[in-house]
């Protein structure tokens, strides 16, 4: 199992633009979630899904959109970038939404 | 709503002295409670968990933490601190019903230095 992975590991935008953060599980898990870490700040629940086709807002939602066509895939957009957007992401998953979840090895995103 | 606070961002040990981390949470539901570890430039990783059954608890390289329900505390404790646990760690909360349900909220982080 590769568990879950993640890419880009490291990623520059200039403000305004768009991409996508990529998160893959391979263990058949039905909850995922995105976290942003900030210092000092913990991490912070961006958005999650309960299973395929399902999706909410977490904490900090506002300039990032989710979806989830299938059980492995779980990518993250950003619309516009904005330097506030600058931080480091993690994706997560879990067999099932309060069991313990699994990290990636996150994204590191800065925005200029 | 749920809530969890590391008292102290950051805590300094001697290898082989005591390491304690404090955790105190808020929940208007009986919580499950999780320490994770992050080394550097990496995810998390799980050290251990509580999910109401035995309110000590036994994770991985030697920690251990206790659930007090009376002092709304989940601190980690660890014996005998080695170098290779410098890291930062941190506490986080999740709900098992209502609004916040299986949503995880994590404390801000302690980041542990040990010296030799």
């Amino acid at each position: 199992n590769a568990g879950v992975t993640q890419t880009p590991k490291f990623q520059v935008l200039k403000t305004g633009q768009s991409m996508t953060l990529q998160c893959a599980q391979d263990m058949n898990h039905e909850y995922m979630s995105w976290y942003r870490q900030d210092p000092g700040m913990g991490l912070r629940l961006i958005h999650y899904s309960v299973g395929a086709g399902i999706t909410d807002q977490g904490e900090v939602p506002n300039g990032y959109n989710v979806s989830r066509s299938t059980t492995e895939d779980f990518p993250l957009r950003l619309l516009s970038a904005a330097p506030s957007q600058t931080s480091v992401y993690f994706c997560a998953s879990s067999l099932y939404t309060t069991d313990t979840q699994y990290f990636g090895p996150g994204t590191r995103l800065t925005v200029l | 709503a749920q809530s969890v606070t590391q008292l102290g961002s950051h805590v300094s040990v001697s290898e082989g002295a005591l390491v304690l981390l404090r955790c105190n949470y808020s929940s208007s539901v009986p919580p499950y409670l999780f320490w994770y570890v992050q080394y550097p430039n990496q995810g998390l990783q799980l050290l251990l968990k509580y999910t109401s059954a035995a309110t000590l608890v036994k994770g991985i390289n030697g920690f251990e933490a206790e659930f007090k329900k009376s002092e709304t505390s989940f601190h980690l404790t660890k014996p005998s601190a080695h170098m290779s646990d410098a890291a930062e760690y941190f506490c986080a909360v999740s709900e098992t019903g209502g609004t916040s349900y299986g949503k995880l909220t994590f404390g801000q982080g302690t980041i542990l230095t040990v010296h030799p």
